[in-house]
């Protein structure tokens, strides 16, 4: 079973800081992995995703993720934070053979002018 | 693509009362999952759909709880003797294909208030 630790659950970063968010996923199999970000009172958006291929994922809005399977890890960073950013962002790794995401607990990010 | 659409947006029932939730989910998705998000947690799988087939139930799911998605179209959650307890955002997905890298597509999610 996929089991996802995401550390700090609030982050808070200065506008125009690098922004990182860890993820880490328990799995023999190297899963799928999703990063989703969720404004308040709103459903869950896609920000990239890690299927195979090239370990580095770029998404939307200036985000990336390195996949490392030595580390089984999933980080999400993006060079220089914005306001827009302020949100929770969740991992969700999908091994081969799960039919369902399995969400971490999620990482509240607030953004400091 | 109009997006997964999720209604109503907010719910306020009496505990007791029994409360349906709709879910349009993109048209020719054939995948739709049913999640619950209570404060400062992530989404919890309760069930999901291919097609009109469900195929898989969370153990969170209790009897109270039903779901069904006739003609593989639009779904429906129902709780039945809703408790305190149920108070939570439940958010509807939907996804096109069996590959295990579609992404979910997620709707804005109904927010269910029990008193």
């Amino acid at each position: 079973a996929q089991s996802v630790t995401q550390l700090g659950s609030h982050v808070s970063v200065s506008e125009g800081a690098l922004v990182l968010l860890r993820c880490n996923y328990s799995s023999s199999v190297p899963p799928y992995l999703f990063w989703y970000v969720q404004y308040p009172n709103q459903g869950l958006q896609l920000l990239l995703k890690y299927t195979t291929g090239a370990t580095l994922v770029k998404g939307i809005n200036g985000f990336e993720a390195e996949f490392k399977k030595s580390e089984t890890s999933f980080h999400l960073t993006k060079p220089s934070a914005h306001m827009s950013d302020a949100a929770e962002y969740f991992c969700a790794p999908r091994g081969f053979g799960n039919e369902k995401l399995t969400f971490g607990t999620g990482t509240r990010l607030t953004i400091i002018p | 693509d109009t997006g997964v659409s999720q209604n109503p947006r907010h719910k306020i029932t009496k505990r007791g009362q029994n409360v349906t939730f709709r879910c349009d989910p993109i048209s020719e998705h054939n995948r739709l999952y049913w999640y619950r998000q209570t404060l400062g947690q992530g989404p919890e799988f309760l069930t999901y759909f291919q097609n009109e087939a469900q195929l898989e139930k969370s153990r969170l799911l209790s009897d109270r709880f039903s779901a069904e998605r006739p003609k593989g179209s639009f779904s429906t959650l129902e709780i039945q003797r809703t408790e305190q307890g149920d108070s939570a955002m439940y958010l509807c997905a939907s996804s096109f294909g069996d590959s295990y890298n579609s992404p979910l597509h997620f709707g804005n999610g109904t927010r269910l208030t029990v008193t």
